[in-house]
């Protein structure tokens, strides 16, 4: 799986828009771009996917560049309840037997919300 | 919708003691995971299951067994717990077609 790399962490103000980046300039054609997010003391969250395209849903939007080395998250409205750590993960889908299953979790970009 | 459930949410072990962490969802995916994430770092993957009867060893596999008897249930047990093995375990499960995984709340077990 390609490697990711995100800032160590970021401030963001109440009500703004919180853009997180991502680097993984040795993607594959084949591998998608994972966002979770962990909230303190909490299990990890899907927040959203996508592969070259850019995609939203409800709770964020994703921007991933043409030449899908990098990418990066919009919160677009942020609350203090999005002050979590979030994670960039890199991961090629594989069918049963294709190898080893799981997430590649990282150390993340702590995001703290200031009101 | 339960989701991804864990029990029990707080476990403390004294060394050499056995026990099973549980962990149930209700959401019928094929594939379930078991991860430990240790303070300061990301999270490192046990084992996983991609459906009943089928199980592999991931990142950190020593000191662990797991069973899949059922889809719904994936517990982990602790063979003979070592200080080392304090940490937050997190049980996920996701469709066969997506990396899309749904996370429990975490047990956090400490081995004295």
């Amino acid at each position: 799986d390609a490697k990711t790399t995100q800032p160590t962490s970021m401030d963001c103000a109440e009500g703004r828009a919180a853009n997180l980046p991502c680097n993984h300039s040795t993607i594959s054609g084949n591998e998608y771009v994972y966002w979770y997010r962990q909230i303190h003391s909490q299990g990890p969250q899907y927040i959203i996917h996508g592969l070259k395209n850019n995609e939203t849903n409800e709770m964020a939007s994703l921007i991933i560049t043409e030449d899908r080395k990098s990418s990066t998250l919009i919160l677009p409205h942020a609350t203090l309840r999005d002050t979590a750590v979030y994670y960039c993960i890199v991961r090629a889908f594989m069918y049963s037997g294709g190898g080893a299953d799981g997430l590649t979790f990282g150390k993340g970009t702590h995001l703290i919300i200031q009101p | 919708n339960a989701g991804v459930t864990q029990t029990p949410k707080f476990q403390v072990l004294k060394t050499g003691q056995s026990m099973t962490l549980q962990c149930a969802q209700d959401m019928n995916h094929e594939y379930m995971s078991w991860y430990r994430q240790d303070p300061g770092m990301g999270l490192r993957l046990i084992h996983y299951s991609v459906g009943a009867g089928i199980t592999d060893q991931g990142e950190v596999p020593n000191g662990y067994n797991v069973s899949r008897s059922t889809t719904e249930d994936f517990p982990l047990r602790l063979l003979s717990a070592a200080p080392s093995q304090t940490s937050v375990y997190f049980c996920a499960s996701r469709l066969q077609e997506t990396y899309e995984q749904y996370f429990g709340p975490g047990t956090r077990l400490t081995v004295t």
